[in-house]
């Protein structure tokens, strides 16, 4: 079946990038029936969609507006993995960060979550 | 934005109770809706899609109902595991958005 493991750090300082990988196991970051997502969650922010990846004849990533100007997700065939990166980052992106496969757009595998604190 | 507003926020109820949640979308999502069950310091497992199909493995007293705007969540009978809080999400459109939650205890 679907896993899904993430990795990165959980400290961050302010103004850094956030930088968080999630290899998957079971599937293909090609699979074009599937899209690759990175969620957020906090007390102040609840869940938040921060965007995907996915493959349909080529790449493609959409982003929520939140976020926009300063995210990227990318995949990575070569390790069939797939990645988070976020600039410019405030306490207020201090979160659990989890990676999500979905299907349908509804999230069915999940990473077992990641607490990013921005902290100096 | 769609904006999802869940409701109550929390509520308390008796084993064997019929508990009922309700999500509201700022516009129509036809039945692009689903929720989930987070369990204190777990991941959000999915229960409900397309408003009414139940996923895999999730025990028949979980229902969903609603179109277009307005949508339920219904525990026909609480059991102490259902314990959680539950949260909508649409999928009608990118971005998708999630409800504020609601957290579920037992009396």
């Amino acid at each position: 079946q679907v896993q899904l493991q993430q990795s990165g750090p959980g400290l961050v300082k302010p103004s850094q990038t956030l930088s968080l990988t999630c290899v998957i196991s079971g599937d293909s970051v090609s699979n074009s029936s599937a899209a690759w997502n990175w969620i957020r969650q906090s007390p102040s922010r609840g869940l938040e969609w921060l965007g995907r990846t996915y493959y349909r004849s080529k790449w493609y990533s959409d982003y929520g507006v939140s976020v926009k100007s300063r995210i990227a997700i990318d995949p990575d065939t070569s390790k069939n993995q797939f990645s988070l990166q976020l600039t410019s980052v405030t306490p207020e992106d201090t979160a659990v960060y989890y990676c999500a496969r979905d299907r349908g757009r509804v999230f069915v595998h999940w990473g077992q979550g990641t607490l990013v604190t921005v902290s100096s | 934005d769609i904006q999802m507003t869940q409701s109550p926020s929390s509520l308390s109820a008796s084993v064997g109770d019929r508990v009922t949640i309700t999500c509201r979308a700022s516009q129509g999502i036809s039945n692009y809706l689903a929720w989930y069950q987070q369990k204190p310091g777990k991941v959000p497992n999915l229960l409900i899609y397309a408003a009414s199909a139940l996923q895999s493995g999730v025990p028949s007293r979980f229902s969903g109902s609603g179109s277009g705007t307005d949508f339920t969540l219904t525990i026909s009978s609480l059991q102490p595991e259902d314990v959680a809080t539950y949260y909508c999400q649409q999928y009608n459109s990118a971005p998708f958005t999630f409800g504020g939650g609601t957290k579920l205890e037992i009396k």
